[in-house]
């Protein structure tokens, strides 16, 4: 079973710039997850997307981030314009449900964002 | 207080020792309690997930829940040095299947 992907693997801006990252959930997962996981951190949950719904975004910055999920597969998320204290890696998870609290997150590779 | 709290070590232990990790979490932490092993530059993966108070083993780990103290821990027998890693500890949001994630504590594991 192929895992989670995401692309780039990095990617180096400059402030002000704008980038876009992209997740392919595992197959037949109905959840997806955006985490921010910035160095020497936990993860932190930006988004989380069943199907193509938002269930919850209060941690995301609403004035320079967004996110979509089409079609309820494929997830970007963006960022414009981006700042300095955005470089981290993001990572995108998936998990099949979440009607269960015993769901298990897959996490994808991540994309590590550098900001200068 | 933080919802997941770990000491951020670093933490070493000698190969063979039992290696013991702890977290705290708070009120706004439910009921399913996550380990994720997360090698440098790499992604996290679940390495143990516990839900019911006592203990839980899977191989060489062993993770223990106490509800009561709001404490998590994970033991790791005969630890190896490809057990050196950041350990993350990881609760569900109360009424969320969303995670709060600790810090994260560093073992390195010393042939």
């Amino acid at each position: 079973e192929a895992g989670v992907a995401q692309s780039p693997r990095y990617k180096i801006i400059e402030k002000r710039q704008s980038v876009a990252f992209w997740c392919n959930p595992i197959s037949g997962h109905a959840t997806l997850y955006w985490y921010q996981q910035i160095l020497g951190q936990g993860p932190k949950l930006l988004i989380q997307f069943q199907n193509n719904g938002v269930v919850d975004d209060s941690q995301l910055p609403k004035d320079r981030f967004s996110a979509e999920r089409l079609k309820g597969v494929d997830s970007t998320l963006k960022i414009q314009p981006a700042k300095l204290e955005d470089s981290a890696v993001y990572l995108c998870a998936s998990s099949l449900s979440p009607s269960s609290y015993t769901d298990t997150q897959y996490f994808g590779p991540g994309t590590r964002l550098t900001v200068l | 207080q933080k919802e997941v709290e770990q000491n951020s070590g670093p933490l070493s232990v000698p190969e063979g020792a039992i290696a013991s990790l702890n977290c705290t979490y708070s009120d706004r932490v439910s009921q399913s309690f996550f380990w994720y092993r997360q090698y440098s530059g790499k992604s996290p993966e679940l390495i143990m997930s516990i839900y019911s108070n006592g203990d839980k083993e899977d191989g060489r780990f062993t993770a223990q829940l106490n509800k009561a103290s709001q404490y998590v821990s994970l033991l790791i027998r005969d630890s190896q040095p490809s057990d050196s890693a950041t350990y993350l500890c990881a609760g569900d949001q109360t009424g969320a299947n969303n995670l709060f994630f600790g810090t994260g504590t560093r073992l390195t594991v010393i042939p």
